[in-house]
């Protein structure tokens, strides 16, 4: 499946370090998604873009920054994470209408570690 | 706020049992989607559920949605070591959001 491709797959950083995540779809979706799942959580959404508007939850630390600057691209910078943060990050996308909820397509996921 | 739980959290089965998943949302659901992750991969959709009391079928699983719309289970027939993963159910959450629940994750003894 390449609808939605995510780089780097396997990141390995520094508390100092400052990277970004990347998140492409090719599937003509207006919708993105970033979602953190750690090894005993269930899937946290951490950001959506839909239909041109940003959604946030908002227990996500500042130090995760989103930026989607169109429809197909959609990034996460990451700036003096923790151990914790330690994840896979998954970026998914969709078909977002008004008043209906449409299938995600998800991405292979950048597995991150935080030293 | 909204909670969509799973039940079992672990579940393993000898190839060739049943298997069955429950999920449970604290509110009524306009619709509910089902999810399968492969260890190592990333969630993939398998179906979304409409209509009360709605029952689809896709080779060995079944998935039902409750009358009342909050609650639905996923069912697989004669597991094979194919099925192993972790299956998710989701209910919308907001506009054009899921909520996932919290997963189930099967291991299929050969």
């Amino acid at each position: 499946e390449t609808g939605v491709t995510q780089t780097p797959r396997h990141l390995v950083m520094g508390m100092t370090n400052k990277k970004s995540l990347k998140c492409e779809q090719h599937l003509g979706h207006n919708a993105m998604y970033w979602y953190k799942q750690s090894a005993k959580k269930p899937l946290e959404l951490m950001f959506v873009y839909s239909l041109e508007e940003r959604v946030e939850n908002n227990s996500v630390p500042s130090r995760f920054s989103p930026e989607c600057p169109n429809s197909s691209h959609l990034f996460l910078h990451l700036h003096t994470l923790q151990p914790e943060d330690s994840a896979l990050y998954l970026c998914a996308s969709s078909q977002a209408w008004t008043g209906r909820t449409d299938t995600q397509y998800f991405g292979p996921g950048t597995r991150l570690t935080v030293l | 706020g909204q909670q969509v739980m799973q039940i079992p959290q672990y579940q393993h089965v000898q190839e060739g049992e049943d298997f069955t998943t429950y999920c449970n949302s604290s509110t009524t659901l306009s619709n509910i989607q089902w999810y399968k992750q492969r260890p190592g991969g990333h969630p993939v959709f398998l179906i979304q559920l409409v209509k009360s009391g709605e029952v689809k079928k896709q080779k060995r699983l079944t998935f039902q949605f409750g009358e009342a719309k909050k609650n639905s289970s996923l069912h697989i027939t004669a597991t094979q070591t194919t099925d192993v993963g972790t299956y998710f159910c989701a209910g919308p959450a907001g506009a054009n959001n899921l909520f996932f629940g919290t997963g189930t994750r099967l291991t299929v003894i050969p």
